[in-house]
C-alpha cells in the first residue's frame, strides 16, 4: 500500500456509459494528479490540482471531467469514451505542486480501463 | 521544451550489473528521480538525487549525475529477476511538475 488508493482496480465500460474513477490519499499532500499510461504514450499528464484548484489541463477531451472536492480526494468522471481511451489511469499526489522536495510524487496502483 | 529521454529496453543476465541511462533538458532541475513500475502496478519511487550531488549510493543502487551533459544514470548491482520492471527517469520541470521519460523496460534473464 503506497498511501494513495485508487478504485476500482479494473473497469470495463461501454462507449455510452458514465463511470467515475476515485483516488484517495491521507498523506497530508496538497497536490494531486491524473496520468494516463498507454502503449502509445507511456506517461501522459492529464490534470493537476493544487490546494483543490485545477492548475493544469493538458488539452484533455471534455469526455474526461476531473473533480477535487478536498485535498484528499480526486475523481475522474468518464462519459462517452472511445476505445482509444483504454489505458491505465494513474493518480499521484505530492506535498504541493511546487515543492515536494526529494520525495517527488506518490502514485496509486492505477485503474485499468477498457472501453468496449 | 522540457524533455526526458531514455532508451526503451535493456536486457541483462542475473548477477550482472544494469545501467539505465537518461538525458534531460532543464538545467535548473533541482531534483532528479528514478521510479520503478512492476507489472500491473503504479510507479514506486526508487531513489532521487539533488542537483548539487554527483553520486548517490543506496545499497545495490548507484545514481550518477553529470550536470554538464545533463545525463543521469541508474546502476543496479547484482541484478536479480525481481528487478525486472520498467524504470522511469524524471526531472522536476520549471512549473513544478515532474517530467517523465518514456521508461526503460529491464529484462533479467536467469
Amino acid at each position: 500500500e503506497t498511501g494513495v488508493t485508487q478504485t476500482p482496480r479494473h473497469l470495463v465500460m461501454g462507449m455510452t456509459n458514465k463511470k467515475s474513477l476515485k483516488c484517495e490519499q491521507h498523506l497530508g499532500h496538497n497536490a494531486m494528479y491524473w496520468y494516463k499510461q498507454s502503449a502509445k504514450k507511456p506517461l501522459e499528464l492529464m490534470f493537476v490540482y493544487n490546494f483543490k484548484e485545477q492548475t493544469e489541463n493538458n488539452s484533455v477531451p471534455s469526455r474526461f471531467s476531473p473533480e477535487c472536492p478536498n485535498s484528499s480526494h480526486l475523481f475522474l468522471h468518464l462519459h462517452t469514451l472511445q476505445p482509444e481511451d483504454s489505458a491505465l489511469y494513474l493518480c499521484a499526489s505530492s506535498q504541493d505542486r511546487g515543492t515536494g522536495g526529494g520525495y517527488g510524487y506518490t502514485f496509486g496502483s492505477g485503474t485499468r480501463l477498457t472501453v468496449v | 521544451g522540457e524533455d526526458v529521454e531514455q532508451s526503451l529496453f535493456l536486457s541483462v543476465r542475473e548477477g550482472d550489473s544494469s545501467v539505465i541511462n537518461c538525458t534531460y533538458t532543464d538545467s535548473s532541475s533541482t531534483y532528479l528521480y528514478w521510479y520503478k513500475q512492476e507489472p500491473g502496478a503504479g510507479l514506486q519511487l526508487l531513489t532521487y538525487i539533488f542537483s548539487n550531488m554527483d553520486m548517490k549510493q543506496d545499497q545495490r543502487l548507484t545514481v550518477l549525475l553529470n550536470k554538464k551533459d545533463k545525463h543521469l544514470s541508474l546502476r543496479i548491482a547484482d541484478t536479480q529477476t525481481g528487478d525486472s520492471a520498467i524504470y522511469f527517469c524524471a526531472e522536476r520541470g520549471s512549473q513544478g511538475n515532474l517530467i517523465f521519460g518514456k521508461g526503460t523496460k529491464l529484462s533479467v534473464k536467469p
